[in-house]
């Protein structure tokens, strides 16, 4: 998974309550993404990183939050936790932009929220 | 809107078999495509890339094909194995800044012995 872990691999929470998943990247790549993956939808980006405090909305970015202190650590934050982001997420980094470079993907976190 | 998407959702073949999965895009500006391999409980894996300037690029036992003419992408799997078994994704970056992958939405190789 090319040095890329997720925290946790598996939570159950409830609606309502904040949730941060972690991804932590060794190979110090300067981009960072957060996707969800939905039957019928596919991976559909949250938000992504170009450097540290530098982040950017995607295609599904409400509801959601995002942080980086740090060029190894991205953090995905639910505010307010709905059964509609019961989903799996997924953290993918890449060492340049866009169309320059390939994505490689974490091991992903599958969240409940009840 | 812009979307990459496949041709079939599934696809069954015999070991040994050579596997095509095809992928249709949209984006006439999407420069860079990747296939990827997912399996059960996995994040994706990266297989192959192809930039749009190349028309054919070689991997080990794969081969990605690219016509630009009428947008499609094709990843052909020689003598496929049960270890093949996964849903393949096509993703295509356009030509912009700060753009990310666009996904398709799988097909799922299954492999019998």
């Amino acid at each position: 998974d090319a040095g890329i872990t997720q925290s946790p691999r598996h939570k159950v929470t409830e609606t309502g309550t904040p949730v941060t998943l972690r991804c932590h990247q060794t190979e110090n790549h300067r981009y960072m993404y957060w996707y969800r993956q939905d039957p019928g939808h596919g991976l559909r980006l949250i938000h992504y990183s170009y450097g540290v405090k530098d982040t950017d909305k995607g295609e599904v970015s409400d509801g959601y939050s995002v942080s980086r202190s740090k060029t190894e650590d991205f953090l995905l934050t639910l505010e307010s936790a709905t059964s509609s982001q019961t989903s799996v997420y997924f953290c993918a980094i890449s060492e340049r932009e866009g169309s320059t470079d390939t994505q490689y993907f974490g091991p992903g976190t599958r969240l409940t929220v009840l | 809107g812009e979307s990459v998407g496949l041709h079939l959702p599934t696809l069954s073949v015999q070991e040994g078999d050579n596997s095509i999965i095809n992928c249709a895009y949209s984006n006439s500006a999407s420069d860079y495509f990747i296939w990827y391999k997912q399996e059960s409980g996995k994040g994706p894996q990266f297989i192959i890339d192809i930039r749009s300037n190349m028309d054919k690029r070689q991997g080990q036992r794969v081969t990605v094909l690219l016509n630009k003419t009428v947008k499609h992408l094709s990843l052909q799997i020689a003598a496929t194995q049960p270890g093949d078994s996964a849903v393949y994704f096509c993703a295509e970056i356009p030509n912009q800044a700060g753009t990310a992958l666009i996904f398709g939405k799988g097909t799922t190789l299954s492999v019998s012995s």
